[in-house]
């Protein structure tokens, strides 16, 4: 069976520090990966998603970038963190269905980080 | 771009009795997948319930069913017999198909309280 995990669960950083969130998927292949931001009481917000390995789409101009090295790997990073960071980064996958676009594709979320800057 | 509206903030409903969360929708797609999904305070999200535009028929999971408009742009959720577990934060989703890799766009979200 497919399993994501996401590291950190949790995380605090100081303004101004990198950061570095990891997502990996088990037990399937050539996934669609995505990066959501759910701020404190919101809906999620799609940050990037990539289709393979070094394709990455942004969604909005930020502060972060994403990255996939690795077909099951997915990379939330940023060289400084700003306060408007803080959050709730979820990670999820997805696969295209062989048989044609009509064909149901669900997307499945990890357990999420949660991000404080101070 | 496509938008999802939730009007309720907050919703509350008493144990064994049924209510209806509201989610609008804006697109110019003709064919698309919608969703709900439940975040509890672990904040997993869990999918609820999924309903594919070109069908007519609402869809239904055990308690859980939808009244979906398509002409209206409208895709709400109805929880019958509703039990303790059920509270949590409810998203209404929408999400594209083909080859644009499937991106979802969620509303803001309605927390759902429900007393014994």
């Amino acid at each position: 069976s497919q399993t994501i995990h996401q590291w950190p669960a949790t995380l605090v950083q100081p303004v101004g520090s990198p950061l570095s969130l990891e997502c990996t998927v088990e037990g399937t292949s050539n996934p669609n990966l995505y990066w959501y931001r759910q701020a404190a009481g919101r809906g999620l917000q799609l940050l990037f998603y990539s289709v393979g390995i070094g394709q990455i789409s942004s969604e909005v101009p930020q502060n972060l970038s994403a990255s996939r090295p690795q077909d099951r790997q997915f990379i939330l990073s940023s060289k400084k963190l700003l306060l408007s960071d803080s959050g709730f980064y979820l990670c999820a996958w997805s696969v295209l269905p062989l048989s044609g676009a009509s064909s149901y594709n669900e997307q499945f979320f990890g357990p999420g980080t949660r991000l404080t800057v101070l | 771009a496509q938008t999802v509206t939730q009007s309720q903030p907050e919703m509350s409903v008493q144990e064994a009795e049924t209510v209806t969360l509201s989610c609008t929708y804006d697109t110019s797609e003709s064919d698309y997948y919608l969703f709900w999904y439940k975040q509890p305070p672990s904040r997993q999200m869990i999918l609820v319930i999924r309903q594919e535009a070109y069908k007519q028929q609402n869809a239904t999971e055990n308690r859980f069913s939808v009244n979906f408009q398509k002409a209206a742009k409208s895709f709400s959720l109805k929880i019958s017999d509703s039990q303790l577990g059920d509270a949590a934060m409810y998203f209404c989703a929408y999400r594209t198909i083909g080859t644009n890799a499937g991106k979802s766009t969620f509303g803001d979200g309605t927390t759902l309280t429900v007393k014994p």
